[in-house]
């Protein structure tokens, strides 16, 4: 069964620093990986989407990367700012069940000006 | 195009009474998929349809619980009768077919029971 972490839970880092967000899945059997953010009170907003063949994806300060055979997922924030202050899930599509997708529990960040 | 519309956007009811949740996907989208979100479990899969046909529906807690989809532009989340432990908020979702799309979600409706 296919399980997704996040670790750590909760960051918090002082403004304009670069930070890793961090995501593991127990099977490497997986179509795509998706990373969202979500604002307290709001839905899930995309940020980036990683097919299994992709190695990384890369939209202005984010970048994403995946390493499908150590089921590992990392999300690079470049240079951060107070507005970047969020829950950022990643969520997982399963070659084997590839309807649904399995959602971490995502971290929340906190960047402080 | 207007993204996945959810309505209420809040909703307050009393124990005991029937609480209806309401979606439109995305036009062209094939997948819609009802979740369900606390700070206790995370966000949980309902229930999802495909072509408007229920496909999985073994994340639904109870009987309370029914989903709809009559047409490819209206979904229905229907809990009866309501409880406390129903408060969460309930996110839709849709997606196109498309194992290479990813999903978008609606702004939730933030139910509570009281």
């Amino acid at each position: 069964k296919q399980e997704v972490t996040q670790i750590p839970a909760a960051l918090s880092v002082p403004e304009g620093e670069n930070l890793v967000l961090n995501c593991s899945f127990t099977d490497s059997a997986i179509y795509n990986l998706q990373w969202f953010r979500q604002d307290p009170g709001k839905g899930l907003t995309s940020l980036l989407l990683i097919q299994s063949s992709q190695r990384e994806q890369t939209s202005g300060r984010l970048n994403a990367s995946l390493d499908k055979s150590s089921g590992r997922s990392t999300l690079y924030i470049a240079a951060s700012q107070p507005g970047d202050s969020a829950t950022y899930l990643c969520a997982v599509r399963p070659d084997t069940s590839y309807d649904k997708v399995i959602f971490g529990p995502g971290t929340s960040l906190s960047v402080i000006p | 195009d207007a993204g996945v519309i959810q309505s209420p956007r809040h909703e307050v009811t009393e124990m005991g009474q029937e609480v209806t949740l309401r979606c439109k996907p995305i036009s062209g989208h094939d997948y819609l998929f009802w979740y369900r979100q606390t700070m206790m479990r995370g966000l949980e899969l309902l229930i999802y349809f495909n072509n408007n046909v229920p496909i999985d529906d073994s994340g639904m807690p109870e009987d309370r619980f029914s989903a709809k989809m009559p047409n490819a532009s209206f979904s229905t989340l229907k809990i009866q009768p309501s409880e406390p432990r129903d408060s969460a908020v309930y996110f839709c979702a849709s997606s196109f077919g498309g194992l290479t799309v990813g999903y978008t979600f609606g702004s939730g409706t933030r139910l509570t029971v009281v």
